[in-house]
């Protein structure tokens, strides 16, 4: 089954300890993107990656990095954590640059952090 | 960069009737326009989208008209069922190095059985 696959869904930590949020796709998609998703605020993109080794900033990336070593794989590191950063990131993945032909999402990671 | 607003923030129905939620974008660039309906507890689907060269496009229950002038855009639900109760997102797409989607900050539809 196509998919993007996102782990863990729920995780709660504390401030400053540094986090990992994994993302896998298996369509071979070259374009992946992380958002994060807040009350009002809708969906907003932190960082983008147009291929492997090729990332790049989003609308907001403050205090977030990635990586994009393999094809299927574009990790979500939060090197330091802040309160700020509760809410809830979905993964998505694209087969062609950009969004031409739509995303497809994993089920979303519902971080807290206290 | 592009703005995309949407039109209600809720919306109630009842079962049988007919939804329509707008959408307005900034930047005339723009030639991608999907939508995403979530469910509770999952990531947003695409569900139908258009292109900039097209004006309407069907899918069974489910519609899209695009206005390139006004700069905007409708989602059409007809008949509608409780199971068409979620949030749905519309999104704009420019054509260039990142072809970002920018989101809308999404509508609640709740249809009453």
């Amino acid at each position: 089954e196509a998919q993007v696959t996102q782990n863990p869904r729920y995780l709660i930590t504390v401030t400053g300890k540094k986090l990992t949020v994994t993302c896998s796709q298996n369509m071979n998609h070259e374009y992946m993107s992380w958002y994060r998703q807040d009350p009002g605020l809708g969906l907003r993109q932190i960082y983008y990656s147009m291929n492997v080794e090729v990332t790049d900033k989003g609308d907001v990336p403050e205090g977030y990095k990635v990586s994009r070593k393999e094809k299927r794989n574009f990790p979500l590191i939060l090197e330091s954590p802040s309160p700020n950063q509760t809410s809830l990131y979905f993964c998505a993945s694209s087969a062609h640059r950009g969004a031409m032909s739509g995303y497809t999402f994993g089920s979303g990671t519902r971080l807290t952090v206290v | 960069g592009e703005n995309v607003e949407q039109h209600p923030s809720t919306l109630s129905v009842q079962e049988g009737d007919s939804a329509v939620i707008k959408c307005t974008y900034s930047d005339s660039a723009s030639n991608y326009f999907p939508w995403y309906k979530q469910e509770l507890g999952k990531g947003p689907q695409l569900i139908i989208d258009i292109r900039s060269n097209v004006g309407e496009k069907k899918d069974q229950r489910i519609a899209v008209t695009l206005n390139k002038t006004a700069k905007h855009f409708s989602l059409h639900i007809t008949e509608t069922q409780p199971e068409d109760s979620a949030v749905y997102f519309c999104a704009a797409s420019i054509p260039g190095a990142n072809s970002k989607l920018t989101f809308g900050k999404g509508i609640t539809l709740s249809v009453r059985p």
